[in-house]
């Protein structure tokens, strides 16, 4: 079964809302969730590592004021796309990892944000 | 190799075909290669995570090697299933980045 859970799966709204999604791991401790977006036909590119009790590292071109991104928990990260645009629109998936990085990381299902 | 590259980006085969693609990354610095299956609505599943050079992994018909001198892993599905059809994705730590660096993926079709 599925040890990472994201949602929610879709969301369609308007210019200007603010989308949260959440990601949880369900049987595990993770001190460090991946939040990743993935344009079509194109890799997944990273765009911040989210670490429990402490502020997320942003890649280089992500706005860290436009995606909000909370880790409150060892088992709950958030991503909050503020004042989202049509050019936000994307796929949005997270990802934790159990212990270090020579352990496999495991998904949620994605979040498909549209906006109009 | 600055990125992870994988090819080809998509193939189709008969059922009962066995295939292979590759997954070509930075040699310098090499700490890992995760290999994954994405099918269509579900979640990348992980396969395999390999860290040492001439390292073969095996998973029931899929199986995978590692050249960490020459930057690059294959992987191997062995008489192929319509079950396989998904996009294979490689990842590798390796080079300047300090995170996992995904490739584009390989889209596998298997046809009945």
């Amino acid at each position: 079964g599925a040890v990472v859970s994201q949602h929610p799966s879709r969301v369609i709204c308007k210019s200007g809302t603010s989308v949260k999604i959440e990601c949880r791991s369900l049987d595990f401790q993770a001190t460090t969730m991946f939040w990743y977006r993935q344009f079509p036909k194109q890799s997944l590119m990273l765009m911040a590592t989210s670490n429990e009790g402490s502020k997320a590292t942003y890649e280089q071109g992500v706005e860290k004021d436009k995606f909000l991104i909370n880790h409150a928990s060892l088992t709950l990260s958030t991503l909050t796309v503020t004042s989202a645009h049509p050019e936000d629109s994307s796929f949005y998936i997270c990802s934790a990892r159990r212990k270090n990085s020579n352990q496999p990381q495991h998904f949620g299902d994605g979040t498909r944000l549209s906006i109009l | 190799i600055l990125n992870v590259e994988q090819s080809p980006q998509s193939l189709h085969v008969q059922e009962g075909d066995s295939t292979n693609f590759t997954c070509s990354f930075p040699s310098s610095n090499f700490y890992a290669l995760h290999w994954y299956r994405w099918e269509t609505a579900k979640s990348p599943e992980a396969l395999f995570v390999m860290t040492l050079n001439g390292d073969e992994k095996k998973k029931g018909r899929i199986s995978a090697t590692l050249n960490t001198k020459e930057g690059y892993s294959y992987l191997y599905i062995k008489g192929s299933q319509p079950e396989d059809s998904a996009t294979y994705l490689c990842a590798s730590y390796s080079g300047s980045a300090r995170q996992l660096t995904f490739g584009s993926g390989t889209q596998l079709t298997v046809l009945p």
